[in-house]
C-alpha cells in the first residue's frame, strides 16, 4: 500500500538555526512531490514541487530550499530560520492524471 | 496565491442537518478537488470532479461544478459530529501540470 511519512510532528527552533524536514513515500514510483505551508487558520501555499530526482521548482521566493536526493525522498531545508518561517508544513505526493494528492501528517514548526 | 475562495468561512449546524460549502475559482481548470482537514492534521482527499463533469457523488458527499460560473459546491448530507473539520477546495489549472492550488477553507462544526 502507498504511504507517506513526514517527521518530526512538532519542532521548535530558534531564529537563525538551520532546518531540515524530511518526507518519504512508500508504495509508488516516480511520484510528484510537494511541500506546502499552512499559516494558522489559512489555506495551503505551495512552496516547492518536484517531478523527479534533482528536479525542484520553487513557487515563491523565500528563505527555504528543497531537495530530492532519491525518488521517494523530499527534503525541506533552511540555513537560517526566520520568525516568519513558523507554520504547518505538509508534504504530499501525486501521480500524473486526475487523481488526488496524498498528504503527510504535517510538521508544526515554531520559530522562537 | 489562493485560487479558490470558500464560502462560508465558518459553518455551524446540528447533527443530522445538511452542510453546504461553496468554492469559487479564477482560472480555467482541469479538475477540482475537495479535501478535509481535522485540526492539526494532514489533508484527506474526498472527491475529484473533472471539468467536463457537472455532479459527482461519494457516499454522503455530493459535489457540483459549474465551469461557466467558476464555482463548485460540496454538500454533506445527514451530517455527523465526526464531520467536524475544515474543508478545502483545490483546483488543477488547465495546462498547469498537476499542481494543486487551494482555497482558504470552510470550518464546519457539527453539534450534537
Amino acid at each position: 500500500s502507498q504511504t507517506i511519512h513526514q517527521w518530526p510532528a512538532t519542532l521548535v527552533q530558534p531564529v537563525g538555526s538551520p532546518l531540515s524536514l524530511e518526507c518519504t513515500v512508500e508504495g509508488t514510483s516516480n511520484p510528484n512531490l510537494y511541500w506546502y505551508r499552512q499559516a494558522a487558520g489559512r489555506g495551503l501555499q505551495l512552496l516547492f514541487y518536484s517531478v523527479g530526482i534533482g528536479q525542484i521548482s520553487s513557487e515563491v521566493p523565500q528563505n527555504l530550499s528543497a531537495s530530492r536526493p532519491q525518488d521517494r525522498q523530499f527534503i525541506l531545508s533552511s540555513k537560517k530560520l526566520l520568525l516568519s518561517d513558523s507554520g504547518f508544513y505538509l508534504c504530499a505526493w501525486s501521480v500524473l492524471g486526475p487523481y488526488g494528492y496524498t498528504f503527510g501528517s504535517g510538521t508544526r514548526l515554531t520559530v522562537v | 496565491s489562493q485560487q479558490g475562495e470558500e464560502d462560508p468561512q465558518a459553518l455551524s449546524i446540528q447533527e443530522g442537518e445538511n452542510a453546504t460549502m461553496n468554492c469559487s475559482y479564477k482560472t480555467s481548470i482541469n479538475n477540482l478537488q475537495w479535501y478535509r482537514q481535522n485540526s492539526g492534521r494532514g489533508l484527506v482527499h474526498l472527491i475529484l470532479i473533472r471539468s467536463n463533469e457537472r455532479e459527482k457523488h461519494s457516499g454522503r458527499l455530493r459535489v457540483t461544478l459549474d465551469t461557466s460560473k467558476k464555482s463548485s459546491s460540496l454538500l454533506i448530507t445527514a451530517s455527523r459530529a465526526a464531520d467536524t473539520a475544515s474543508y478545502f477546495c483545490a483546483t488543477v489549472p488547465r495546462g498547469g501540470g498537476n499542481k494543486l492550488t487551494f482555497g482558504t477553507g470552510t470550518q464546519l462544526k457539527v453539534e450534537l
